[in-house]
């Protein structure tokens, strides 16, 4: 059973193309994430969002958009895609902002 | 930058040594946790220590940290082929997310 389950898994895809990432947690946690890690392996975050309030990390362009439809989904909808967005994105999931969070296997993009 | 800093960047050593990797942040923190990435795969929460709690155990994992410098260590002992991977500390600083280090990426020759 995937507590953190992200499709797809695999996204190659043109510029200029929008694209969605969907993410499902079945842990009952009430905040969810999504993570970019670029080719050195950093990390950041993109959004958080619980219930209660969606968080925009400023940096983000406005082309990325999270779509909550309930607690258990967190989906990333990307416009326009550029060569720049190729990275692979993580969601996650955490009771409350502070615990461990748990990660998905990651969305591998790849902009051509 | 809320971003902590691992070192070393890389660490090679030998089946059964002890593997000891740094991590140090810029902020005042609720939290510090610890995670392991393998290759091609998302990250796997390991242990996460509070900023009034000096070490923690569990099992080969002791954790460290000195809130005082900034700092906390991981040290892996008696090491397997299947520690390698790569770890991130991450800080929670009482906002929203975590933030990660860059990572300091552990082979374990056999």
């Amino acid at each position: 059973d995937t507590a953190v389950s992200q499709t797809p898994k695999y996204l190659v895809t043109q510029m200029g193309n929008d694209k969605s990432i969907k993410c499902e947690q079945n842990l009952g946690h009430d905040t969810m994430y999504w993570y970019k890690q670029d080719s050195k392996k950093f990390l950041k975050i993109m959004f958080s969002y619980n219930n209660k309030e969606l968080i925009i990390n400023e940096t983000v362009p406005n082309r990325f958009s999270p779509k909550s439809p309930d607690k258990a989904h967190l989906n990333l909808h990307i416009n326009s895609l550029e060569l720049g967005d190729s990275a692979v994105y993580f969601c996650a999931s955490s009771l409350g902002p502070s615990g461990g969070y748990t990660f998905g296997s990651g969305t591998r993009l790849t902009v051509v | 930058s809320q971003q902590g800093e691992e070192d070393p960047q890389a660490l090679s050593i030998q089946e059964g040594e002890n593997a000891t990797m740094n991590c140090s942040y810029k902020t005042s923190i609720n939290n510090l946790q610890w995670y392991r990435q393998n290759s091609g795969r998302g990250l796997v929460h390991l242990i996460l220590i509070r900023s009034n709690e000096r070490e923690k155990h569990s099992g080969r994992l002791r954790v460290t940290l000195d809130t005082s410098k900034k700092s906390s260590s991981l040290l892996i002992t008696a090491s397997r082929a299947a520690d390698t991977a790569s770890y991130f500390c991450a800080t929670w600083e009482g906002a929203n997310n975590l933030f990660f280090g860059t990572g300091t990426r552990l082979t374990v020759i056999p």
